[in-house]
């Protein structure tokens, strides 16, 4: 069964404090790791897509990495807008269902 | 510049109601899906349509049905609401499988 496991639930920094949200993951076979924003009240947004062990993507103050257990989302001289749930989810290249398997988020509050 | 619309945001039914949530997207995406939110539990995938005229189950598909009616429209259906299904339902759709999602904005549905 694939399961996604981010940490930690919750996180309050301090704007401009940079830190990492981290997802790991036990899939069949990954075909990619995803990373949404959600803010509150509000549908997910898709941030990156990764495919690979080693491959990394940027987004304004957000990058991402990915490993073969797991991946960071690393934020760096965060604002308070950037304050929101940050999604985790996986495809596997097996199983039946089409589909992505999410975690349980982490909620980031940036505060100014 | 719609992206996903879902219909209705929120809905209120008594227990052995019916009713069908509707979705639809304008950006010509092959697949489409059906998610459901609830506190500490993540989202999970209902059941999805990789492609017109196709539909699967996901993880919870109990209590449900689906229609893929074209290739813009995915509704889903309760046949006989349960206090279990009270949720936030989300819509989604990408261009193939293992791309992104487009979800929606989300329907609040109380079941009393």
């Amino acid at each position: 069964e694939d399961q996604v496991t981010q940490s930690p639930e919750a996180l309050r920094l301090q704007e401009g404090e940079s830190s990492s949200l981290n997802c790991s993951y036990t899939v069949s076979g990954l075909r990619g790791l995803f990373w949404y924003r959600q803010d509150p009240g509000k549908g997910p947004e898709f941030l990156f897509t990764l495919y690979s062990a080693g491959e990394e993507k940027e987004k304004e103050r957000l990058k991402a990495t990915l490993t073969k257990k797991e991946s960071f989302l690393h934020i760096t001289a965060p604002k308070p807008e950037d304050s929101a749930t940050y999604l985790c989810a996986v495809q596997a290249s097996g199983g039946g269902a089409d589909g992505l398997t999410f975690g349980k988020g982490t909620h980031l509050i940036i505060q100014p | 510049n719609a992206g996903v619309t879902q219909t209705p945001k929120f809905q209120v039914l008594k227990t052995g109601q019916s009713m069908t949530l509707q979705c639809a997207q304008d950006m010509n995406h092959n697949s489409m899906y059906w998610y459901r939110q609830d506190p500490g539990m993540g989202l999970r995938l209902i059941y999805y349509s990789a492609s017109e005229g196709t539909t699967d189950k996901g993880e919870v598909p109990n209590g449900y049905n689906v229609s893929r009616l074209n290739k813009r429209e995915f509704s889903l259906r309760l046949e006989s609401a349960a206090p279990s299904q009270t949720s936030v339902y989300f819509c989604a759709s990408s261009e193939r499988a293992f791309y992104g999602y487009t979800f929606g904005s989300g329907t609040r549905l109380t079941v009393v």
